[in-house]
């Protein structure tokens, strides 16, 4: 079946550190690839997505390609702030089948 | 267009009783998927319904149900509530039922079982 393995956190970078955050899935199929965020005491919001092979997805300064080969879709950020801290969720969805996350990478930063 | 609401957004029970929670999609959007979140099990899906029937179940007892209105609402309920269903509760909508389509979450509903 589907999974997605994304690393284990907590993540603790100073202002202005490059980010990465790695994830890499198993699916069955052509799937669509997911980078959700989730802020303290708030739900889930889509933070980017690529659906296709070579696919670069991208919001925020946040960036990540869907890797085919490697079948991965690491999240990557040039110069982080202190208003990233949040949990960050790899997710994704193949056909008619839902979403399926990773556990979640916790980052926090610092000042 | 007004985001995806989920009411209530705090809800406390007791073993034994059952709940109802609430989920209002994107205006438009007629998928609603509701998902598990706890500390130990992380995202987990419960079901899916699109356009009043269920097109998917995740691997949760029967005592969790739900259900979607004609004009896209939907409502999960648990029944006999056990001290492990405490949990944040989130409601996703979506266009249609694809895989390729983005869900939209809402703010989720937390509810703590005593």
């Amino acid at each position: 079946g589907n999974s997605v393995t994304q690393m284990e956190g907590p993540v603790t970078l100073s202002e202005e550190a490059f980010l990465t955050i790695n994830c890499t899935y198993t699916a069955t199929g052509y799937p669509s690839l997911f980078w959700y965020v989730q802020y303290p005491g708030e739900g889930l919001q889509l933070l980017l997505k690529a659906t296709k092979a070579d696919d670069k997805g991208s919001n925020k300064g946040f960036e990540a390609t869907y890797r085919k080969e490697t079948t991965s879709f690491h999240l990557e950020k040039g110069s982080v702030q202190v208003s990233d801290s949040a949990v960050y969720f790899c997710a994704l969805s193949s056909g008619n089948t839902p979403l399926v996350f990773g556990k979640g990478t916790r980052l926090s930063v610092i000042a | 267009k007004a985001g995806v609401t989920q009411t209530p957004r705090y809800l406390i029970k007791t073993r034994g009783q059952q709940v109802t929670l609430s989920c209002s999609p994107i205006s438009g959007h007629r998928s609603v998927s509701w998902y598990q979140q706890t500390p130990g099990q992380g995202l987990q899906f419960l079901f899916e319904y699109f356009s009043e029937t269920q097109r998917n179940k995740g691997n949760f007892p029967g005592r969790f149900s739900g259900r979607q209105f004609s004009n896209s609402r939907s409502e999960m309920n648990v029944s006999t509530l056990e001290l492990g269903d405490s949990a944040l509760y989130l409601c996703a909508s979506s266009l249609v039922s694809t895989g390729q389509e983005t869900q939209y979450f809402g703010p989720g509903t937390r509810l703590l079982v005593l």
